[in-house]
């Protein structure tokens, strides 16, 4: 089955300063991987996906990445705020596979105003 | 006009209880899921449902029997409890999986199950 490893499991910024994110993934049939951030006491809310028929998608100061070939996908947040502070979970599904979406162990983000 | 909505938020009982989780998602999806996030915030699937048929059902125990009386709920019935069941449990939806697209999964704001 589908393993994700996501890296790293902590990281710090100053505010204004970017931050990037990386999972790979070992089931070469999984085309989906959505990112989702976890603020405190909530649940995890989508903040970007992509599909495998594209390299690099963006959407205002986030962009992910993907490299099928080296099965890997990355979260970049540009001009960081104190209040992309929260727990990001990447995920990697595959199609005809009933949705089963495996997650990353998370990476807290923390910015310091 | 909450998406997907949990009850209660919070549920501390002892152990030995059963207890009950509802999920309710007003987004006109056919599929809903559960998942266990423990104390290291692992998400880790439990069951998915599509339009009321079980179909990802993962190596849980028995003592977790989810229910979906009808599309748009699907509730998550825990008996015996253990103190390993405390976790947060979210609920989650899609729109679909008959077709082979891969859809958005939409969670709600999580249940906090505490077993003492």
């Amino acid at each position: 089955g589908e393993n994700v490893e996501q890296h790293p499991s902590t990281l710090s910024v100053q505010e204004g300063d970017s931050a990037v994110i990386k999972c790979t993934y070992s089931d070469s049939a999984s085309n989906y991987f959505p990112w989702y951030k976890q603020e405190l006491g909530k649940g995890p809310q989508l903040i970007i996906d992509i599909r495998s028929n594209v390299g690099e998608k963006k959407d205002q100061r986030i962009a992910v990445t993907l490299n099928k070939t080296a099965k890997h996908f990355s979260l970049h947040i540009t001009e960081t705020q104190p209040e992309d502070s929260a727990v990001y979970f990447c995920a990697a599904c595959s199609e005809g596979n009933n949705n089963d979406m495996r997650f990353g162990a998370g990476t807290r983000l923390t910015v310091k105003p | 006009d909450t998406a997907v909505s949990q009850t209660p938020k919070y549920l501390v009982t002892q152990m030995g209880n059963d207890k009950s989780i509802k999920c309710e998602q007003n987004l006109g999806h056919d599929t809903m899921y559960w998942y266990k996030q423990d104390s290291k915030k692992f998400l880790k699937i439990m069951f998915s449902y599509n339009n009321k048929e079980l179909i990802i059902n993962e190596t849980v125990p028995n003592r977790f029997s989810p229910k979906s009386p009808d599309k748009a709920h699907l509730n998550l019935h825990i008996n015996s409890l253990e103190l390993g069941d405390s976790a947060v449990y979210f609920c989650a939806s899609s729109l679909g999986t008959s077709g082979m697209r891969v859809e958005t999964q939409y969670f709600g704001p999580g249940t906090r199950l505490l077993v003492l």
